[in-house]
């Protein structure tokens, strides 16, 4: 089975605090993504990485950086967290092949206040 | 319009009922087709892909119909247990990013 682990299921940090969401897979998958998930917007797309020190933006890249320095690992950063970052974050990992799903971890809940 | 497109429901149906979800895309290039489960503050889970001649697994069947652009999901003989958010997803290939649909909530009542 495909395990996606995110480094924490829960967090809570304050306005302009710096903030690191890590994702392992254990699937050696070379694609990982980082989401977001509001009520009501879907899932958005933040980054996404097809390798190793690769990285593209995804839709809503703004205030978001990332960092794939191995391949089984995806990290997100809020360089300055906002109260408008609160959200659920999901990160995900897929083969390239043609017809690969995505499978997601359990997500991190992070309340900015 | 979006990308990909999907009734929110609410769907309220009692336990035993046949529920059918469609999802449609924009993207004719679209090559690869899934749904996932996503029940309430947890993570969205692969329920199935969808093949082209369209694939069973148990009580769920998807299907994809190309002509006019939209997969479907049957859920026949609803349990309680299927009460959750279903996502349909759409990927261009070639390493292009997934699309996801906003979701459909359905709720299977006793």
């Amino acid at each position: 089975d495909v395990k996606v682990t995110q480094s924490s299921r829960y967090l809570v940090k304050r306005t302009g605090e710096k903030v690191f969401l890590e994702c392992v897979q254990d699937m050696d998958h070379e694609n990982m993504f980082w989401y977001r998930q509001d009520p009501g917007l879907g899932l958005r797309l933040i980054y996404f990485s097809y390798d190793v020190k690769m990285k593209e933006k995804g839709d809503i890249p703004e205030g978001y950086s990332v960092s794939r320095e191995k391949k089984e690992r995806f990290s997100l950063i809020l360089e300055s967290a906002s109260t408008n970052q609160t959200s659920m974050y999901l990160c995900a990992s897929s083969s390239p092949r043609l017809g690969s799903a995505q499978y997601f971890g359990p997500g991190t809940r992070l309340l900015v206040l | 319009r979006k990308e990909v497109e999907q009734d929110p429901g609410p769907f309220n149906v009692p336990e035993g009922a046949t529920v059918a979800f469609n999802c449609t895309y924009s993207n004719s290039a679209s090559q690869s087709f899934f749904w996932y489960r996503q029940d309430c503050r947890k993570e969205p889970k692969l329920l199935m892909s969808v093949y082209s001649s369209g694939n069973e697994d148990g009580r769920f069947t998807a299907q994809l119909n190309r002509a006019s652009q939209y997969i479907s999901l049957l859920i026949r003989d609803s349990k309680l247990s299927d009460s959750a958010t279903y996502l349909c997803a759409v990927n261009r290939g070639g390493g292009f990013k997934t699309i996801f649909g906003a979701g459909t909530r359905l709720f299977v009542k006793a």
